[in-house]
């Protein structure tokens, strides 16, 4: 079946330093990836995500680009703030059919930005 | 932007009752609706398909009779864990996808504690 896999954390960094936490994929067929991010006491926000091979999706500075041939949708930021604060979740969704909408998540990293 | 509410965001109960979870859309329409399951840093794993006028459709290795589903319109739908055991206990988290944009929107969780 579909999984994700996540750099495992947590991730401390100060603020204004370079972020990246890897995700990697197996799945059948062409899924769409995502990254959701859940800040304290609130839901899972979408925060990009790519629907085909050589996409980039971003959003708040951050980006993560669809890499097929390496399985991987990493996500960076060049600089983080202390709002960035949060947990970093990898996720795919099949391509359709009966995996409509049904999201394979990573295990999530915890971010914290000193400042 | 889109708002998915849950309530209770916390519940204590007893070994043997039952508790009901909602699920609300808040101001759009979710023909489906997702119920997820989170343990302690571990990813959220997808329990249910809950689908509006129609049976829930299950995960494999999700009881069925122990987590009743209903999805009884377009804005609710509800996780009912029945007769439930200390092992239930979980952060349970739901999510619904908005009719016309087909973007999903998550709750921010319920905590569910059985002594």
């Amino acid at each position: 079946g579909d999984s994700v896999t996540q750099m495992e954390g947590p991730v401390t960094l100060s603020e204004e330093a370079f972020l990246t936490i890897n995700c990697t994929y197996t799945a059948t067929g062409y899924p769409s990836l995502f990254w959701y991010v859940q800040y304290p006491g609130e839901g899972l926000q979408l925060l990009l995500k790519a629907t085909k091979a050589d996409d980039k999706g971003s959003n708040k500075g951050f980006e993560a680009t669809y890499r097929k041939e390496t399985t991987s949708f990493h996500l960076e930021k060049g600089s983080v703030q202390v709002s960035d604060s949060a947990v970093y979740f990898c996720a795919l969704s099949g391509a359709g059919g009966t995996s409509y909408g049904k999201l394979t998540f990573g295990q999530g990293t915890i971010l914290t930005v000193h400042p | 932007g889109a708002v998915v509410s849950q309530h209770p965001s916390r519940v204590i109960c007893k070994s043997g009752t039952s508790v009901k979870i909602e699920c609300r859309s808040l101001d759009f329409q979710a023909t489906t609706m997702f119920w997820y399951r989170q343990f302690p840093k571990q990813s959220l794993m997808l329990m249910a398909t809950s689908n509006e006028g129609s049976k829930a459709t299950y995960e494999q290795g999700v009881e069925k009779d122990k987590f009743l589903i209903n999805h009884a319109s377009l804005t609710l739908s509800t996780l009912t864990v029945t007769s439930a055991h200390p092992e239930d206990s979980s952060f349970y988290i739901c999510s619904a996808i908005h009719q016309l944009t087909d973007t999903q929107y998550f709750g921010p969780g319920t905590r569910l504690t059985v002594l």
